[in-house]
């Protein structure tokens, strides 16, 4: 069975710092791939970032990046240059290969400081 | 491009009612998914469609949930009677091919309150 597992229910940061949101993930496939969603108070979720795991290369998007430790199946999101608007629910989630089921961690609620 | 629909937005019943849920996904998206989201968890998994087919619904009690989705297009979810263990954010998601990798694109949610 694939779970994904985020230790941290709550993180801050301040505005225009960095932050890392932290994920391990399990699973007996070696086909697979990861999400980092984000689900702002009004509850619409947004894929903010994904990773193929046959990929060494760490993802990134604009202020958005990812650590993918393979051996270690962890999968941390890295924010830079924090925003106010970057304040919600994050959550990881994993998906195995041949089909979209994704199995979501339990989230991490960011808060931005002004 | 308009996104994935959903209504009601917030519904409040007794427990022992039914309720019915309506999702319109993004047009021409094959696969539709219904996740429930419990209060301080991630979104799980109810069922998945492709088209009008079912192709996971593993994770759906069976004894009160039901599921539709004729047409391949948009999809109702049924619940009757409710539990109070029930309550919870009802998410509905498409995403245009199968696949892994594929993003889901996901509807506000219906936010159902069980009395």
């Amino acid at each position: 069975a694939q779970t994904v597992t985020q230790s941290q229910p709550e993180m801050s940061v301040q505005e225009a710092e960095t932050v890392t949101l932290s994920c391990t993930y399990d699973t007996s496939e070696s086909d697979y791939y990861l999400f980092w969603y984000k689900q702002p108070p009004s509850r619409q979720m947004i894929l903010v970032i994904r990773q193929e795991a046959y990929k060494q290369q760490n993802a990134t998007e604009n202020r958005f990046s990812v650590n993918f430790q393979k051996a270690a199946k962890s999968f941390s999101l890295k924010i830079s240059d924090s925003q106010l608007g970057d304040a919600a629910m994050y959550f990881c989630a994993l998906s195995q290969g041949g089909s979209e089921k994704l199995v979501f961690g339990k989230g991490t609620k960011l808060t931005v400081n002004p | 491009e308009a996104g994935v629909a959903q209504s009601p937005r917030y519904k409040i019943i007794e427990k022992r009612q039914s309720v019915a849920f309506w999702c319109n996904p993004i047009s021409g998206h094959a696969t539709l998914y219904w996740y429930q989201q419990i209060l301080g968890q991630g979104p799980k998994l109810l069922i998945q469609f492709q088209n009008n087919g079912v192709v996971d619904d593993s994770q759906l009690p069976k004894d009160r949930f039901s599921a539709e989705r004729l047409k391949g297009v948009d999809s109702t979810l049924k619940i009757q009677p409710a539990k109070l263990e029930d309550s919870a954010v009802y998410l509905c998601a498409s995403s245009l091919l199968a696949g892994g990798f594929n993003e889901q694109f996901f509807g506000p949610g219906t936010r159902l309150t069980v009395l």
